[in-house]
């Protein structure tokens, strides 16, 4: 399974745009990159998924550059209500069914 | 609304004392997984069910075992909790479109504590 690197923590305002980028430098030819949200004291939840340049719906944009080594989820105008930790994940097409968490990105959005 | 549901949200046991767990969902999803996360971790995959396919994650404790008697029950059983198995349980569910598996829905989570 590929690695993922994201920063542990950012800060923004409301209002703001957030990108938070995530390595995979070994993502392979099946892969997919995908997005989860956590709130405190709940379950993830599934934000995006892509494969390759630009996914967007209701909620954030992903950007995937051609050589799909990183990606980078945008939240557009942040709320102090976007305050999560974001979790970037390499999820295979096919095969293993599981999802592996790396540590997070911990967003905590000011007023 | 679809959804998964855990029951109870907090378990309290007493060291060594066995603890039942509870997942159910009205999505229909083949898939259910388990995955304990503790304080200020990520989520980890204890194992998860491929319809009536058990599959084990390799570092997964003993001590934690699963059953899910039909589709849209799941158990985890953990047979002598230890102070270090006090953690949030989550349980969460999937489809299969073709080969493909599809994003997972995660219940609440029941996070247990133990005495």
């Amino acid at each position: 399974l590929a690695k993922t690197t994201q920063p542990i923590s950012m800060d923004s305002y409301e209002g703001q745009e957030v990108n938070i980028t995530c390595s995979h430098n070994n993502i392979a030819t099946n892969d997919y990159i995908t997005w989860y949200q956590q709130f405190p004291s709940q379950g993830p939840r599934f934000i995006i998924q892509g494969y390759k340049t630009k996914v967007t719906n209701e909620v954030a944009s992903l950007f995937i550059p051609a050589d799909r080594k990183s990606s980078t989820l945008s939240l557009p105008r942040v709320s102090l209500s976007d305050t999560a930790v974001y979790y970037c994940l390499v999820v295979p097409d096919t095969g293993r069914r599981a999802l592996t968490f790396g540590s997070g990105t911990r967003l905590q959005v000011q007023p | 609304d679809a959804m998964v549901i855990q029951n109870p949200r907090y378990q309290v046991t007493q060291f060594g004392k066995p603890v039942t767990l509870s997942c159910s969902q009205t999505l229909n999803h083949n898939v259910m997984y388990w995955y304990q996360q503790k304080s200020s971790q990520a989520p980890k995959l204890l194992f998860h069910y491929y319809d009536k396919d058990f599959n084990n994650e390799a570092d997964t404790p003993d001590n934690f075992q699963s059953r899910r008697p039909n589709t849209s029950f799941c158990f985890l059983d953990i047979r002598s909790p230890g102070l270090g198995d006090a953690a949030m349980y989550l349980c969460a569910t999937s489809s299969r479109t073709g080969s493909s598996y599809n994003e997972q829905f995660f219940g609440p989570g029941t996070r247990l504590t133990v005495l």
